[in-house]
């Protein structure tokens, strides 16, 4: 048990279909991160939640948006999304600030398959 | 930028030793992560070096070396369940966060 959840766990959607990914963490960590992973490829990251500031990687194509309603959940909203858009989704949370960020927890993933 | 190098596999066998580098160049340093990912599993954390040298961490332990930018994770008396992917982690500052940058990972294979 990590700590951190995350639903759905599979996803199948077509490219015109709109669906949201949900993460939660129940260990009162301060940072939580959205990430991409790709079979050969870096896990890449997508957006990251902070007290302290909001990162957004600009690659990111703007069919995914973030939303953190609290420190404890985090939403990636899905619309219109690619067939490369096929990956393993992560959240993760952790402790720390702009200064320094402890090591993350990562949640179970949720795969996302674009038909 | 940032660059992380590490191999994309390595295999070993069920009691040895294995030592799985990781090198970088990055413009800022804070800061090193090793994290094991088993197939279909999330990345747990390893270790964290900040300071060259050597942590152990039962069997698993893991060096820094700022000067050369380099790193590795060193797994001893390796058991099947050791096979899995492991990942390296540079948090460097120069590009203005201190959130890691994670390398490709290198898959570590152990048969009997």
């Amino acid at each position: 048990e990590t700590g951190v959840t995350q639903t759905p766990r599979h996803l199948v959607m077509g490219m015109t279909n709109k669906k949201s990914l949900k993460c939660e963490q129940h260990l009162g960590h301060n940072a939580m991160y959205w990430y991409k992973q790709s079979a050969k490829k870096p896990l890449e990251l997508m957006f990251v939640y902070s007290l302290e500031e909001r990162v957004e990687n600009n690659s990111v194509p703007s069919r995914f948006s973030p939303e953190c309603p609290n420190s404890s959940h985090l939403f990636l909203h899905l619309h219109t999304l690619q067939p490369e858009d096929s990956a393993l989704y992560l959240c993760a949370s952790s402790q720390g600030s702009r200064t320094g960020y402890n090591e993350q927890f990562f949640g179970p993933g949720t795969r996302l398959t674009v038909l | 930028g940032q660059n992380i190098d590490q191999p994309t596999e390595m295999t070993a066998t069920e009691g040895a030793i294995v030592q799985i580098n990781c090198t970088y160049q990055t413009s800022g340093f804070n800061g090193l992560f090793w994290y094991q990912q088993h197939a279909g599993e999330a990345p747990t954390f390893l270790s964290y070096n900040v300071l060259d040298g050597l942590e152990e961490k039962g069997r698993f332990s893991s060096f820094l070396s700022r000067s050369k930018g380099y790193s590795y994770l060193l797994l001893k008396e390796l058991q099947m369940k050791d096979s899995a992917s492991y990942l390296c982690a540079v948090r460097d500052p120069g590009g203005g966060s201190y959130i890691p940058t994670f390398g490709r990972g290198t898959s570590l294979i152990v048969h009997p």
